[in-house]
């Protein structure tokens, strides 16, 4: 159950779009469309914003997008605004019943 | 309005064991996935357990063995108890409805506040 790997942090400034990288192999992310997204800011719970690789729950800006393309997934959050500088997980289902995160990216809005 | 309160979190010696809670309202737990996530100090999320329908459950290898998942349905409450404590299971302990099919998990919708576990003598 090895970490989906992430960029340790990324930025952008006000208006422009970041994307954010999740690598895991063709046993968790390249094997299932189960890639999910996690936003938590300091202190807080983690909030889901993705899911089933590029689905938006209710009540998430239409903003935030995701895509997977081999065993790479991809978040992507364009005309970012100061509130988006959170840490950022991605999660994987990694077969035989088990879930797998990856080590979270550091958004910061410059 | 979902909501889940985790309790139960404190500090405890090496080898020690402690339950954590977590109270649902807004939705009945016997009919969904349900999980425990953790997070150490300053690190990222790492799944810990999840109950599947039934008596059916699951657990990453870091606590196979020493943490059991349970629930009573009657109290609309998840447990997890932890034994044979260690350094490294020091985290905050989140419990998290999830969606799943068939023992796959899909996501995590809604969380709790989560509780602090500090192992430590």
């Amino acid at each position: 159950q090895s970490a989906l790997t992430q960029p340790r942090s990324v930025s952008g400034s006000p208006g422009q779009s970041v994307t954010i990288s999740c690598t895991g192999t063709s046993s968790d992310v390249g094997g299932y469309d189960y890639v999910s997204w996690y936003q938590q800011h300091p202190g807080k719970a983690p909030k889901l914003m993705i899911y089933d690789v590029s689905k938006r729950p209710s009540g998430v800006p239409g903003r935030f997008s995701g895509s997977k393309s081999g065993n790479t997934a991809s978040l992507t959050i364009s005309g970012l605004q100061a509130e988006d500088e959170a840490d950022y997980y991605c999660c994987s289902y990694a077969g035989k019943y088990t879930v797998v995160f990856g080590g979270g990216t550091r958004l910061t809005v410059l | 309005e979902v909501q889940l309160v985790d309790s139960g979190g404190g500090l405890i010696q090496p080898g020690g064991s402690l339950r954590l809670s977590c109270a649902a309202s807004g939705f009945m737990i016997g009919s969904n996935y349900l999980s425990w996530v953790r997070q150490a100090p300053g690190k990222g999320l790492e799944w810990v357990s999840f109950f599947y329908s039934g008596d059916i459950t699951y657990y990453a290898d870091s606590v196979k063995g020493r943490f059991t998942i349970s629930r009573d349905n009657s109290k609309n409450t998840l447990y997890l108890q932890m034994n044979s404590l260690r350094a490294e299971d020091t985290a905050v302990y989140y419990c998290a409805r999830s969606y799943g099919i068939g023992g796959v998990v899909y996501y995590f919708d809604n969380w709790g506040q989560g509780t602090l576990v500090t192992v430590s003598s």
